[in-house]
């Protein structure tokens, strides 16, 4: 099985950084998506890391290091519609469902 | 393009009655899932699909049956809806597998089991 663990909730000042960790832990390592879904609102891809690193795409940053079973998103420049939860997947070896196994989410408020 | 759709947003049955809910694509792809959440609970897998014709179970099948006659629709059935069935409904889509590939998330479907 496969056991994804990321805090309930999370909040920050406007302007500021904040890191959401993920930690997994999976018989097998296929990759590790992030999705961040508004209230109310369907979920919405925002990265996807496969190897060991960071991936940067504008004020999301998300970094994966497979040895230790461990992710982090970074938000930069937080601004109020980045209140948001955030959710952790990871699709274990293959076989069995080509489906992720997503987290319980990350809630993050954002406060001026 | 519409993307993946979804109907109806909400509904609200009795226990013990049946309905399907609906899910559409059209981007063309193969892979499609349903998926339920529930508050602290993330998101679960019901059933998903490889292709027209191809289904298999998630996490949560029982009280869901699903099939796939076309690549564009993928309906979720209710057999006998229990209130354990509250919840909200997602499908989603991706052109390849989606444990390497974007998923394409529905609206939803609010769910309320009385």
């Amino acid at each position: 099985g496969q056991n994804i663990d990321q805090p309930t909730e999370m909040t920050a000042t406007e302007g500021a950084i904040v890191q959401i960790n993920c930690t997994y832990q999976t018989s097998g390592f296929n990759g590790l998506f992030w999705y961040q879904q508004h209230a109310g609102e369907a979920p919405t891809f925002l990265s996807y890391n496969v190897l060991d690193g960071l991936e940067e795409k504008g004020r999301f940053s998300s970094f994966l290091s497979r040895s230790k079973g461990y992710s982090y998103l970074l938000l930069k420049e937080l601004q109020m519609k980045d209140s948001a939860s955030y959710l952790c997947a990871v699709r274990g070896a293959s076989g069995g469902s080509y489906i992720p196994t997503f987290g319980r989410g990350t809630s993050l408020i954002v406060h001026p | 393009n519409a993307g993946v759709t979804q109907t109806p947003k909400f509904q609200v049955l009795k226990t013990g009655q049946s309905m399907t809910l609906q899910c559409a694509q059209d981007m063309n792809h193969e892979y499609m899932s349903w998926y339920r959440q529930d508050p602290g609970m993330g998101l679960r897998l019901i059933h998903y699909s490889v292709g027209a014709g191809i289904t298999d179970q998630g996490e949560v099948p029982n009280g869901y049956n699903v099939s796939r006659s076309t690549t564009e629709d993928f309906p979720l059935r209710l057999l006998s809806a229990a209130p354990s069935q509250t919840s909200v409904y997602f499908c989603a889509s991706s052109y390849g597998d989606p444990g390497t590939d974007t998923q394409y998330f529905g609206p939803g479907t609010r769910l309320t089991v009385l």
